[in-house]
């Protein structure tokens, strides 16, 4: 089973490039949400998803952004990178928004930006 | 948002139990209570769940206080594979899918 899929793994940006950060999930979820995770902090929330055509900013949503053309696909957009957006990026997936449903992460997107 | 306050880290030997206690004085009535971890240089992964009553999966077990204003999750048996932060999230049962984060509790486990 695939769950949450994430790519690349791991990326080396200089200042000013972009990139787009994949996400994929094969459990047909509706609500998908990405974090970010800065060292020794806890997770903070990006942007996230409640179904396809619909996407909502989360605490941290300045430079990144979002669209979910498909229920499977929830790609994050840097459009111009900084140092500060230096993190891991997790994107998750969960059946629907209820704080009942479970949340699965994928394995991270480590950033750096030069 | 309803807060959670978790000590910051606990130490625990190997093939024992674990008690990890969380408290949440300002929890509604309709948050659930959820216990997610992250082993190094992983994603966050599920554990457990719950609403009022206590709860036991494969992993481990939930209790909850009766007023609901704490929760403990329980480990049966610590493996040195447990070690790693663990997090204890309220999610609103409408509208819940904004997990917050705080900074957890790092287990460490001694072999």
């Amino acid at each position: 089973n695939a769950g949450v899929t994430q790519t690349p793994k791991f990326q080396v940006l200089k200042t000013g490039q972009s990139m787009t950060l994949q996400c994929a999930q094969d459990m047909n979820h509706e609500y998908m949400s990405w974090y970010r995770q800065d060292p020794g902090m806890g997770l903070r929330l990006i942007h996230y998803s409640v179904g396809a055509g619909i996407t909502d900013q989360g605490e941290v949503p300045n430079g990144y952004n979002v669209s979910r053309s498909t229920t499977e696909d929830f790609p994050l957009r840097l459009l111009s990178a900084a140092p500060s957006q230096t993190s891991v990026y997790f994107c998750a997936s969960g059946r629907s928004e209820s704080g009942k449903n479970i949340q699965y992460f994928g394995a991270g997107t480590r950033l750096s930006v030069l | 948002d309803a807060k959670t306050t978790q000590p910051n880290s606990m130490e625990s030997n190997e093939e024992e139990p674990v008690h990890l206690p969380c408290n949440h004085s300002t929890i509604s009535g309709t948050d659930y209570i959820h216990w997610y971890r992250q082993l190094p240089s992983q994603g966050p992964e599920y554990v457990i769940h719950g609403l009022t009553s206590n709860v036991n999966n494969r992993m481990a077990s939930l209790a909850i206080a009766e007023d609901r204003k704490s929760s403990t999750l329980i480990l049966h048996r610590a493996t040195l594979r447990d070690a790693a932060v663990y997090y204890c999230i309220l999610r609103p049962m409408e509208y819940g899918n904004k997990l917050v984060f705080g900074a957890g509790t790092i287990l460490r486990v001694k072999s």
